[in-house]
């Protein structure tokens, strides 16, 4: 079935360390992808998002996404995790075959220690 | 300035009662969705319009209804068939293709 997985529900990671948020898809041709953030009573924010072309992007808050067409992946990377960073993140595809609606997966709720 | 206007915040309801939750947008965007948010679940795509006067169903669109008689407004009606309505709703809007998703700020229903 088509589908996207966020196979991690909850990562703890020490504040100053690195983060990797995975992101698989299973759509035959290659999806727009996107990442959000939620915070807790807030609404979606975007953080990044990839059509076509360099396969590394960056977006806001110092996060960045690489798209891996042979892995069916778009992992969101940041080098140095802030406290302010908790919140859940969920990865996004439009299967560009037919429509425009954003199909989410069931996000990853990440916990910054100190 | 353009946005998304989900009103209200929060709602209550009694079981067995329906509920139109709303969604206007100035965005001039022509298509608008909406999502449920559950715990765990993620957002689930609930119905879609793609042009006026016209949607489709999403993955779980049982016990919900839609209408778009204008570009700006897609309310979404919670009926008495919805099992657990109880939820969060987002609606979202888009302009043309893949682009500029719009995001409402999103009602919480309550049914006791």
């Amino acid at each position: 079935a088509q589908s996207v997985t966020q196979p991690d529900i909850h990562i703890t990671v020490s504040e100053g360390a690195s983060l990797e948020l995975r992101c698989n898809y299973s759509y035959g041709a290659t999806p727009y992808l996107f990442w959000y953030v939620q915070s807790p009573g807030q609404g979606l924010q975007l953080l990044l998002k990839y059509f076509s072309g360099d396969t590394l992007v960056q977006g806001i808050k110092g996060f960045e996404a690489e798209f891996k067409r042979s892995q069916s992946s778009f992992n969101l990377r940041k080098p140095s995790v802030h406290w302010s960073d908790a919140a859940e993140y969920f990865c996004a595809v439009v299967p560009n075959q037919a429509g425009t609606a954003l199909i989410f997966g069931k996000g990853t709720t990440l916990s910054v220690s100190s | 300035d353009g946005g998304i206007t989900q009103s209200p915040k929060y709602l209550f309801r009694k079981e067995g009662q329906n509920v139109t939750l709303s969604c206007e947008q100035n965005l001039n965007h022509d298509a608008m969705y909406w999502y449920r948010q559950d715990p765990g679940q993620g957002l689930r795509l609930i119905y879609y319009s793609q042009i006026v006067n016209d949607f489709q169903k999403g993955d779980i669109a049982e016990g919900y209804s839609v209408s778009r008689e204008k570009k700006e407004s897609f309310p979404l009606t919670v009926t008495s068939a919805q099992k657990n309505p109880t939820a969060f709703y987002l609606c979202a809007s888009s302009g043309t293709g893949a682009y500029g998703y719009t995001f409402g700020s999103g009602t919480r229903l309550t049914v006791v």
